[in-house]
């Protein structure tokens, strides 16, 4: 079936510190949608970025799309910033296999 | 504008009662809805896809007997776990597909936490 796989599974920050969240399809990269699913268990839509480059405040993402990724870009971490990030982008419409970020005051 | 809402937010049933748990896009019409189930801890599991006047696709391992999804308008989903069991508890999230002119974008209601007794 199709595989989305997501890197890091973990990762924890210290406030102000920037990091990169990848997402590999195995699969062609339809509708790619990043996500953060909050402690209440909200998700609360990032991106619709199927191909390209988007910004949004501290928060950035690019799809590649031929290569079948995406990345998602975190600047000046906060610890509002924690929780769960996913992505999904194919034709099925399933979900990565999520990062948890963590960070630290 | 494009919220989703789950009614109810939470429930704590009974072993062998039956659950109906709705989405409704409020400011949109979605002709598709998702359903998923979540674990702690863990991913959103696809169960099925909710197209508006026909029967749902469910994904494979989910039994269509046991979760009923009817999608009887462009605003409304519901899903209905059947003959519940413990083993049915869990965070149960919808979705609603926006169309944008060609671009799809899913909206997420807030889940429904089951808890089966």
């Amino acid at each position: 079936g199709i595989q989305v796989e997501q890197s890091p599974p973990d990762l924890i920050l210290q406030e102000g510190a920037n990091s990169t969240l990848r997402c590999n399809f195995s699969d062609s990269v339809n509708n790619l949608q990043w996500f953060h699913q909050n402690p209440w268990g909200q998700l609360i839509n990032l991106f619709y970025i199927p191909s390209g480059t988007k910004q949004n405040g501290r928060l950035s993402a690019t799809t590649v799309a031929t290569e079948r990724y995406s990345l998602l870009y975190i600047s000046s971490s906060q610890t509002t910033d924690s929780g769960v990030y996913f992505c999904s982008g194919t034709y099925k419409y399933i979900f990565g296999t999520g990062t948890r970020l963590k960070v630290l005051a | 504008g494009a919220v989703v809402s789950q009614h109810p937010s939470w429930v704590i049933c009974k072993s062998g009662t039956s659950v109906k748990i709705e989405c409704r896009s409020l400011d949109f019409q979605a002709t598709t809805m998702f359903w998923y189930r979540q674990f702690p801890k863990q991913s959103l599991m696809l169960m099925a896809t909710s197209n508006e006047g026909s029967k749902a696709t469910y994904e494979q391992g989910v039994e269509k007997d046991k979760f009923l999804i009817n999608h009887a308008s462009l605003t409304l989903s519901t899903l209905t776990v059947t003959s519940a069991h413990p083993e049915d508890s869990s965070f149960y999230i919808c979705s609603a597909l926006l169309d944008r002119d060609g671009s799809y974008e899913q909206y997420f209601g807030p889940g429904t936490r089951l808890t089966v007794t």
